[in-house]
């Protein structure tokens, strides 16, 4: 496919336990990043990775989340012992390059749900 | 730092109508702008966005906006919605040397048939 990609496209879990979100990016992009969007608010950027590194992780809400990229494509966005608060929608976007200047394409998203 | 209000949460035009949401941005220096478009369980699309040069911007499904500097606004417009304009859309601020735009809280379009 051309475009963004995220899986799983819904995830319900147990408070406490840890889940995985996958995001594959356009291909060819080197810039990537996620964000969380919970009802009623705007997008909450949470890291950026350029490559393989990320510069700026200051977004993560916890020491609970952590993402890695691999093979400057794929990336992981994991959140250990999952809390009620942490339920909302988990967008990855790429970019060609970074830079706010660059177009940013959204995939469609995770929604994640913590009972 | 830069900051962005959507000061409406909700909008709702007549299939036919003309609509304007409103866009303030706070930034020091000139900032990049854009706005973004999310349907129902999809990502967000981008409409349009602002960079230098002609203030009014044209972009995709029939959307324009303009940059008003002196009112640090950047209101997107579009003289007549149609249903499948029914959406969230997303307001966002960027500058030369960061990485992360800022986005706003977004509105919500409602078209009434």
């Amino acid at each position: 496919g051309a475009g963004v990609s995220q899986s799983p496209s819904n995830k319900v879990t147990e408070k406490g336990k840890d889940v995985e979100l996958r995001c594959d990016p356009i291909s060819g992009h080197t810039a990537l990043y996620w964000y969380r969007q919970s009802l009623g608010q705007g997008l909450e950027f949470l890291i950026y990775f350029q490559g393989n590194s990320a510069p700026d992780k200051s977004g993560l809400p916890s020491d609970r989340f952590s993402a890695e990229r691999t093979g400057g494509s794929v990336s992981t966005l994991t959140i250990q012992r999952t809390q009620q608060e942490d339920s909302a929608v988990y967008l990855c976007a790429s970019s060609l390059a970074q830079g706010t200047q660059e177009t940013q394409y959204f995939g469609p998203g995770t929604r994640l749900l913590v009972l | 730092a830069q900051s962005v209000t959507q000061p409406d949460i909700h909008i709702t035009v007549s299939e036919g109508a003309s609509l304007e949401l409103r866009c303030n941005y706070s930034y020091g220096a000139t900032p990049y702008l854009f706005w973004y478009v999310q349907s129902p369980g999809q990502g967000l699309q981008l409409l349009l966005k602002y960079f230098s040069g002609d203030t009014l911007v044209q972009g995709i499904k029939g959307f324009e906006a303009e940059f008003k500097r002196s009112q640090s606004s950047f209101n997107l417009r579009k003289p007549s919605v149609h249903w499948s304009d029914a959406a969230e859309y997303f307001c966002a601020v960027g500058s030369r040397g960061s990485y992360i735009p800022t986005f706003g809280r977004g509105t919500s379009l409602i078209v009434h048939p």
